[in-house]
Protein backbone atom coordinates (compact mmCIF):
# COMPACT_ATOMS: atom_id res chain seq x y z
CA UNK A 1 0.00 0.00 0.00
CA UNK A 2 0.63 3.69 -0.21
CA UNK A 3 -0.04 7.27 1.43
CA UNK A 4 -0.68 10.74 0.69
CA UNK A 5 1.03 13.19 2.91
CA UNK A 6 -0.33 16.42 3.18
CA UNK A 7 1.58 19.80 5.19
CA UNK A 8 0.57 21.43 6.70
CA UNK A 9 -2.63 19.77 8.33
CA UNK A 10 -3.71 23.11 9.35
CA UNK A 11 -2.79 26.43 7.96
CA UNK A 12 -3.95 29.69 9.02
CA UNK A 13 -3.37 32.62 6.78
CA UNK A 14 -3.36 36.54 6.94
CA UNK A 15 -4.91 38.47 4.01
CA UNK A 16 -3.38 39.05 0.61
CA UNK A 17 -0.65 36.42 2.14
CA UNK A 18 0.78 34.16 -0.69
CA UNK A 19 0.67 30.18 1.06
CA UNK A 20 1.97 26.98 -0.22
CA UNK A 21 0.50 24.08 0.22
CA UNK A 22 2.70 20.29 -0.18
CA UNK A 23 1.26 17.07 -0.66
CA UNK A 24 3.44 13.37 -1.07
CA UNK A 25 2.58 10.35 -2.21
CA UNK A 26 4.25 7.00 -2.37
CA UNK A 27 1.82 5.13 -4.62
CA UNK A 28 4.48 6.09 -7.33
CA UNK A 29 0.94 7.24 -9.44
CA UNK A 30 1.28 9.36 -12.62
CA UNK A 31 -1.49 11.54 -12.00
CA UNK A 32 -1.54 14.03 -9.02
CA UNK A 33 -4.85 16.18 -8.39
CA UNK A 34 -5.67 19.18 -6.03
CA UNK A 35 -9.49 19.51 -4.99
CA UNK A 36 -10.86 22.42 -3.03
CA UNK A 37 -14.21 21.33 -0.24
CA UNK A 38 -16.06 23.51 1.07
CA UNK A 39 -19.27 22.81 3.28
CA UNK A 40 -22.09 22.43 1.01
CA UNK A 41 -20.17 22.79 -2.39
CA UNK A 42 -18.57 19.59 -2.17
CA UNK A 43 -15.03 18.63 -4.01
CA UNK A 44 -14.05 21.63 -6.54
CA UNK A 45 -10.73 20.42 -8.86
CA UNK A 46 -8.54 23.28 -9.05
CA UNK A 47 -5.22 21.54 -10.62
CA UNK A 48 -4.76 18.04 -11.66
CA UNK A 49 -1.19 16.95 -13.60
CA UNK A 50 -1.30 13.84 -15.72
CA UNK A 51 2.48 13.23 -15.64
CA UNK A 52 5.75 15.58 -13.75
CA UNK A 53 6.31 18.94 -14.85
CA UNK A 54 2.73 18.83 -16.40
CA UNK A 55 0.07 21.10 -15.26
CA UNK A 56 -3.87 20.96 -15.94
CA UNK A 57 -5.84 23.79 -14.92
CA UNK A 58 -9.43 22.84 -13.04
CA UNK A 59 -12.73 24.42 -12.70
CA UNK A 60 -11.47 26.46 -10.08
CA UNK A 61 -7.79 27.23 -10.72
CA UNK A 62 -8.46 31.15 -10.98
CA UNK A 63 -6.02 32.40 -7.56
CA UNK A 64 -4.24 29.28 -7.10
CA UNK A 65 -0.74 27.83 -8.74
CA UNK A 66 0.66 24.83 -8.78
CA UNK A 67 3.99 23.09 -9.36
CA UNK A 68 4.68 19.09 -10.25
CA UNK A 69 8.76 18.92 -10.38
CA UNK A 70 8.75 15.64 -9.11
CA UNK A 71 6.53 12.36 -9.77
CA UNK A 72 6.45 12.29 -5.68
CA UNK A 73 5.35 15.68 -5.20
CA UNK A 74 2.35 18.22 -6.18
CA UNK A 75 2.36 21.59 -4.57
CA UNK A 76 -0.29 24.24 -4.13
CA UNK A 77 -0.03 28.08 -3.91
CA UNK A 78 -2.79 30.42 -3.15
CA UNK A 79 -1.34 33.20 -4.69
CA UNK A 80 -3.41 36.28 -2.30
CA UNK A 81 -5.33 34.43 0.66
CA UNK A 82 -9.18 35.77 0.82
CA UNK A 83 -9.95 37.87 4.17
CA UNK A 84 -12.52 34.99 6.03
CA UNK A 85 -11.94 32.24 3.51
CA UNK A 86 -12.57 28.55 5.18
CA UNK A 87 -11.34 25.52 3.36
CA UNK A 88 -10.33 22.26 3.26
CA UNK A 89 -7.77 21.51 -0.28
CA UNK A 90 -7.59 17.80 -0.82
CA UNK A 91 -4.70 16.03 -2.76
CA UNK A 92 -5.51 12.98 -4.36
CA UNK A 93 -3.61 10.60 -6.63
CA UNK A 94 -4.53 8.15 -9.44
CA UNK A 95 -3.11 5.58 -12.03
CA UNK A 96 -3.98 7.01 -15.65
CA UNK A 97 -7.05 4.54 -16.81
CA UNK A 98 -10.15 4.56 -17.71
CA UNK A 99 -11.49 4.10 -14.68
CA UNK A 100 -9.47 5.83 -12.39
CA UNK A 101 -9.19 5.40 -8.21
CA UNK A 102 -8.24 8.90 -6.53
CA UNK A 103 -6.25 8.15 -3.17
CA UNK A 104 -6.90 11.09 -1.20
CA UNK A 105 -5.04 12.42 1.69
CA UNK A 106 -6.61 13.91 4.70
CA UNK A 107 -6.40 17.45 3.37
CA UNK A 108 -5.03 20.86 5.01
CA UNK A 109 -7.61 23.16 6.77
CA UNK A 110 -7.03 26.60 5.70
CA UNK A 111 -8.37 29.91 7.69
CA UNK A 112 -7.82 33.19 6.93
CA UNK A 113 -8.11 35.77 9.66
CA UNK B 1 -23.71 24.71 -13.07
CA UNK B 2 -23.58 21.90 -10.76
CA UNK B 3 -22.78 19.10 -13.01
CA UNK B 4 -23.25 16.39 -10.74
CA UNK B 5 -26.06 16.69 -8.00
CA UNK B 6 -27.09 15.17 -5.08
CA UNK B 7 -29.67 15.09 -2.36
CA UNK B 8 -30.85 14.56 -0.10
CA UNK B 9 -28.50 17.31 1.91
CA UNK B 10 -28.14 15.03 5.20
CA UNK B 11 -29.73 12.31 6.07
CA UNK B 12 -30.37 10.59 9.41
CA UNK B 13 -31.68 6.92 9.86
CA UNK B 14 -31.68 4.33 12.43
CA UNK B 15 -30.03 1.14 12.75
CA UNK B 16 -30.75 -1.56 10.45
CA UNK B 17 -32.69 0.54 8.38
CA UNK B 18 -32.13 1.16 4.44
CA UNK B 19 -30.41 4.83 3.60
CA UNK B 20 -30.87 5.86 0.36
CA UNK B 21 -29.20 8.90 -0.85
CA UNK B 22 -29.88 9.73 -4.79
CA UNK B 23 -27.47 11.82 -7.76
CA UNK B 24 -28.25 13.38 -10.58
CA UNK B 25 -25.94 14.45 -13.72
CA UNK B 26 -26.33 16.74 -16.60
CA UNK B 27 -23.84 15.54 -19.20
CA UNK B 28 -24.83 12.20 -21.30
CA UNK B 29 -21.38 11.57 -22.07
CA UNK B 30 -20.58 10.82 -18.37
CA UNK B 31 -19.74 6.81 -18.36
CA UNK B 32 -17.98 6.44 -14.54
CA UNK B 33 -19.98 6.88 -11.66
CA UNK B 34 -18.02 6.11 -8.50
CA UNK B 35 -19.28 7.07 -4.72
CA UNK B 36 -16.40 7.95 -2.06
CA UNK B 37 -16.83 7.50 1.70
CA UNK B 38 -15.47 10.63 3.94
CA UNK B 39 -15.21 10.38 7.47
CA UNK B 40 -14.13 13.49 9.55
CA UNK B 41 -11.33 14.55 9.57
CA UNK B 42 -10.52 12.17 6.75
CA UNK B 43 -9.91 12.31 2.95
CA UNK B 44 -13.05 10.75 1.04
CA UNK B 45 -12.73 6.94 -0.01
CA UNK B 46 -13.64 5.24 -2.71
CA UNK B 47 -16.33 3.20 -1.93
CA UNK B 48 -17.94 1.58 -4.91
CA UNK B 49 -18.43 2.44 -8.97
CA UNK B 50 -20.49 1.49 -11.46
CA UNK B 51 -19.98 2.00 -15.28
CA UNK B 52 -23.05 3.05 -17.78
CA UNK B 53 -23.18 0.14 -19.51
CA UNK B 54 -24.41 -1.62 -15.72
CA UNK B 55 -28.08 -0.73 -14.41
CA UNK B 56 -26.73 -2.46 -10.61
CA UNK B 57 -23.78 -2.73 -9.03
CA UNK B 58 -23.96 -4.40 -5.47
CA UNK B 59 -21.25 -5.02 -2.93
CA UNK B 60 -22.36 -5.91 0.26
CA UNK B 61 -24.59 -3.84 1.98
CA UNK B 62 -24.08 -1.18 -0.60
CA UNK B 63 -26.04 -1.56 -4.45
CA UNK B 64 -25.89 1.61 -6.94
CA UNK B 65 -28.97 1.49 -8.94
CA UNK B 66 -28.29 3.00 -12.16
CA UNK B 67 -31.08 4.65 -14.89
CA UNK B 68 -28.67 6.14 -17.64
CA UNK B 69 -32.28 7.31 -19.43
CA UNK B 70 -33.21 9.49 -15.95
CA UNK B 71 -29.62 10.14 -15.86
CA UNK B 72 -30.15 9.71 -12.18
CA UNK B 73 -28.37 6.71 -9.89
CA UNK B 74 -28.50 6.10 -6.03
CA UNK B 75 -26.90 4.17 -3.45
CA UNK B 76 -28.73 2.27 -1.32
CA UNK B 77 -27.15 1.21 2.18
CA UNK B 78 -29.15 -1.73 3.62
CA UNK B 79 -29.12 -2.59 7.23
CA UNK B 80 -27.27 0.57 8.11
CA UNK B 81 -24.68 0.76 10.79
CA UNK B 82 -24.00 3.20 13.13
CA UNK B 83 -20.01 3.21 11.44
CA UNK B 84 -21.92 3.73 8.01
CA UNK B 85 -22.39 7.76 9.33
CA UNK B 86 -20.06 9.70 7.00
CA UNK B 87 -20.71 11.86 4.26
CA UNK B 88 -21.36 10.21 0.95
CA UNK B 89 -20.17 11.79 -2.52
CA UNK B 90 -21.66 11.03 -5.82
CA UNK B 91 -18.87 11.23 -8.62
CA UNK B 92 -18.96 11.25 -12.55
CA UNK B 93 -15.88 11.24 -15.21
CA UNK B 94 -16.24 10.90 -19.00
CA UNK B 95 -13.54 8.46 -20.79
CA UNK B 96 -10.78 8.77 -18.33
CA UNK B 97 -10.84 12.13 -17.61
CA UNK B 98 -11.11 13.81 -14.05
CA UNK B 99 -13.56 13.59 -11.39
CA UNK B 100 -16.61 16.05 -11.04
CA UNK B 101 -17.80 15.44 -7.23
CA UNK B 102 -21.27 16.26 -6.56
CA UNK B 103 -22.03 18.07 -2.59
CA UNK B 104 -22.37 14.87 -1.12
CA UNK B 105 -24.87 13.65 1.69
CA UNK B 106 -24.38 13.52 5.08
CA UNK B 107 -25.98 10.18 6.68
CA UNK B 108 -25.97 9.98 10.50
CA UNK B 109 -27.17 6.57 11.93
CA UNK B 110 -28.47 6.60 15.12
CA UNK B 111 -28.62 3.26 17.23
Amino acid sequence: GGIITQTPKFLIGQEGQKLTLKCQQNFNHDTMYWYRQDSGKGLRLIYYSITENDLQKGDLSEGYDASREKKSSFSLTVTSAQKNEMAVFLCASSIPKSQNTLYFGAGTRLSVL
Amino acid sequence: QQQVRQSPQSLTVWEGETAILNCSYENSAFDYFPWYQQFPGEGPALLISILSVSDKKEDGRFTIFFNKREKKLSLHIADSQPGDSATYFCAASQGGRALIFGTGTTVSVSP
